[in-house]
């Protein structure tokens, strides 16, 4: 059981160029998430998905797109990178049965010179 | 966004030494959860609390959900190398949106 698979795990683009990072989770749920993660900032919420077809804000959702296209896929796009977006990104799923705790995925580490 | 105060930022402690931390919040969650990350991982589920007064335990972690509902504190007792990483609160409003911490570093020096 893979549970939350990121792709890739490191990357680095020059100002400008876009990308972008792939999530799948093999555990049906019904809930994903992107977050980064910057030193002393903990983790902020980008965007997120309740539902297949469906994505909404989080904290930090400027220069970012999604998609939800299959609920097993969550996808983050940058369109143009700025400096500003060189982080750690993590991708996470939730349940919404049970306890509903998120399970992360391994992170995706960006650099934008 | 929801501000969640964690302290303290980072701790060092002795091997066997006992570690507490906690997390505040301008706001009421319904779930209290915490997680540790380590070096290059992400971060993975220790405790999950559901209800205002909860104390849970996992071993040597012992965690509670604040009467307020807008506190959480975790405690680890007889602390071990393998304990180091980063350790998040995160909080869960009605609905979808889980928040977290800025994270308290913990060492462990043997």
């Amino acid at each position: 059981n893979a549970g939350v698979t990121q792709t890739p795990k490191f990357r680095v683009l020059k100002t400008g160029q876009s990308m972008t990072l792939l999530c799948a989770q093999d555990m049906n749920h019904e809930y994903m998430y992107w977050y980064r993660q910057d030193p002393g900032m903990g983790l902020r919420l980008i965007h997120y998905s309740v539902g297949e077809g469906t994505t909404a804000k989080g904290e930090v959702p400027d220069g970012y797109n999604v998609s939800r296209l299959k609920k097993q896929n969550f996808l983050l796009g940058l369109e143009s990178a700025a400096p500003s977006q060189t982080s750690v990104y993590f991708c996470a799923s939730r349940s919404t049965q049970g306890a509903g705790e998120a399970f992360f995925g391994q992170g995706t580490r960006l650099t934008v010179v | 966004g929801q501000q969640l105060n964690q302290s303290p930022q980072s701790m060092f402690i002795q091997e066997g030494e006992d570690v507490s931390m906690n997390c505040t919040s301008s706001s009421i969650f319904n779930t209290w959860l915490w997680y540790k990350q380590d070096p290059g991982e992400g971060p993975v589920l220790l405790i999950a609390l559901y209800k205002a007064g909860e104390l849970t335990s996992n071993g040597r972690l012992t965690a509670q959900f604040g009467i307020t509902r807008k506190d959480s504190f975790l405690n680890i007792s007889a602390s071990i190398p393998s304990d180091v990483g980063i350790y998040f609160c995160a909080g869960l409003l009605t609905g979808n949106q889980f928040y977290f911490g800025t994270g308290t570093s913990l060492t462990v020096i043997p």
